[in-house]
């Protein structure tokens, strides 16, 4: 199946700093991906939808100026966590659908972020 | 009333049981369901995925989906100890909209 990566898999930063994590689709462009954050024990929530060429597409309740988006080709998207503080500690999680293939997504390992 | 329903469990079977993982919805314009598997502390990978109503069968597991009742199964047969992981269901509406609505997932434990 299609392979999704995610980098770093794990970090750790003081509280106030900003933290980038990248999502890369490895064999395949992917004009849309997605990101998720998932809390212990609960299902994953979608933040926002990524688009290759323009802007993100924030879900209601995300903050856009806290949660950077950039999907900067067909084959990658970074998350900037800005001014990280200890309740942006959570799994995030990128997905990219096929294009045109199916409706199907492939997510990414997912990158456990741990603000101190 | 949530889009999806699914029991959070968790559900502890003997291994070589046969499994049942359930969710409901709300909304009919989902059109297209899967299933995901999530070992712990690590991405969902995609286990089964289909379109209509009816059964589909991919080695030990079996999808089924009834539009006319909203209602949606997983089954695992002779179940394994590596099965033991959190199953989600998600849901989507199609064509350019690729927005997946998930299910809370149920915990499965498989004990050898």
């Amino acid at each position: 199946g299609a392979v999704v990566s995610q980098h770093p898999s794990w970090v750790i930063c003081k509280s106030g700093t900003s933290v980038k994590i990248e999502c890369r689709s490895l064999d395949f462009q992917a004009t849309t991906m997605f990101w998720y954050r998932q809390f212990p024990k609960q299902s994953l929530m979608l933040m926002a939808t990524s688009n290759e060429g323009s802007k993100a597409t924030y879900e209601q309740g995300v903050e856009k100026d806290k949660f950077l988006i950039n999907h900067a080709s067909l084959t990658l998207s970074t998350l900037t966590v800005t001014s990280a503080h200890p309740e942006d500690s959570s799994f995030y999680i990128c997905s990219a659908p096929m294009s045109g293939a199916t409706d199907t997504q492939y997510f990414g390992p997912g990158t456990r972020l741990t603000v101190l | 009333q949530k889009e999806v329903e699914q029991d959070p469990g968790p559900l502890s079977v003997p291994e070589g049981a046969i499994v049942s993982l359930n969710c409901t919805y709300s909304n009919s314009a989902f059109q297209y369901f899967m299933w995901y598997r999530q070992y712990s502390r690590k991405g969902p990978e995609l286990l089964m995925y289909t379109y209509s109503s009816g059964n589909k069968e991919d080695g030990r597991f079996t999808a089924q989906v009834d539009k006319s009742s909203k209602y949606i199964s997983l089954f695992i047969r002779d179940s394994q100890p590596s099965d033991s992981a959190t199953y989600l269901c998600a849901m989507g509406r199609g064509g350019s909209n690729y927005k997946l609505t998930f299910g809370k997932g149920t915990l499965l434990t498989v004990n050898p």
